[in-house]
């Protein structure tokens, strides 16, 4: 089946340090790629996407890279702020060999990020 | 434009009752996806709606039931509760169905005592 894995922290950062969360996932089709972020008390924002291979999401001044050769979803980050402290989830939808209907998203476990002033 | 909305954001229910959630979409969006969060399991996907049919579900027992009507509003319902039910559920609307990216109601956190 699916599976994404993801560093679960918490990470702790000083402010304007640069941001690596590691992301790796398992799928038997193709999958889209997607990082969600979820601030205290709300529901998940969509952070960015990546649909196929070497494709680059990027928002905020996050950024991932959708590397099928290693399959992986890193968000970096060059300089981080308090208002980035946040749970980061990682996530994949799948289409499956057969290009049918996707099992809704498969979500990694979340990054805990606090950031330090 | 108006996001997700979930109602109500709050509940208790005690052990054995039963209990209905709603979500309304984003305007336009016919997709609906609901999501159990806990702390011990994280996030795990429960069904998708796409206009009034649904698409697929998650490994959760029969008590997890849901539909969606004709204006892509959607509800939840969980039957028998049980003390493991207590989690966050969120829901999540998408114009067309997965894997489309969706975008996620701010969540009904359930207590069950």
């Amino acid at each position: 089946g699916n599976s994404v894995t993801q560093m679960e922290g918490p990470v702790t950062l000083s402010e304007e340090a640069f941001l690596t969360i590691n992301c790796t996932y398992t799928a038997t089709g193709y999958p889209s790629l997607f990082w969600y972020v979820q601030y205290p008390g709300e529901g998940l924002q969509l952070l960015l996407k990546a649909t196929k291979a070497d494709d680059k999401g990027s928002n905020k001044g996050f950024e991932a890279t959708y590397r099928k050769e290693t399959t992986s979803f890193h968000l970096e980050k060059g300089s981080v702020q308090v208002s980035d402290s946040a749970v980061y989830f990682c996530a994949l939808s799948d289409l499956g060999y057969s290009g049918g209907g996707a099992d809704g998203l498969t979500f990694g476990k979340g990054t805990h990020l606090i950031i330090q002033p | 434009k108006a996001g997700v909305t979930q109602t109500p954001r709050y509940l208790i229910k005690t052990r054995g009752q039963q209990v209905t959630l709603s979500c309304s979409p984003i305007s336009g969006h016919r997709s609906v996806s609901w999501y159990q969060q806990t702390p011990g399991q994280g996030l795990q996907f429960l069904f998708e709606y796409f206009s009034e049919t649904q698409r697929n579900k998650g490994n959760f027992p029969g008590r997890f039931s849901g539909r969606q009507f004709s204006n892509s509003r959607s509800e939840m319902n969980v039957s028998t509760l049980e003390l493991g039910d207590s989690a966050l559920y969120l829901c999540a609307s998408s114009l067309a169905a997965s894997p489309d990216e969706q975008y996620f109601g701010p969540g009904t956190r359930l207590t069950v005592t």
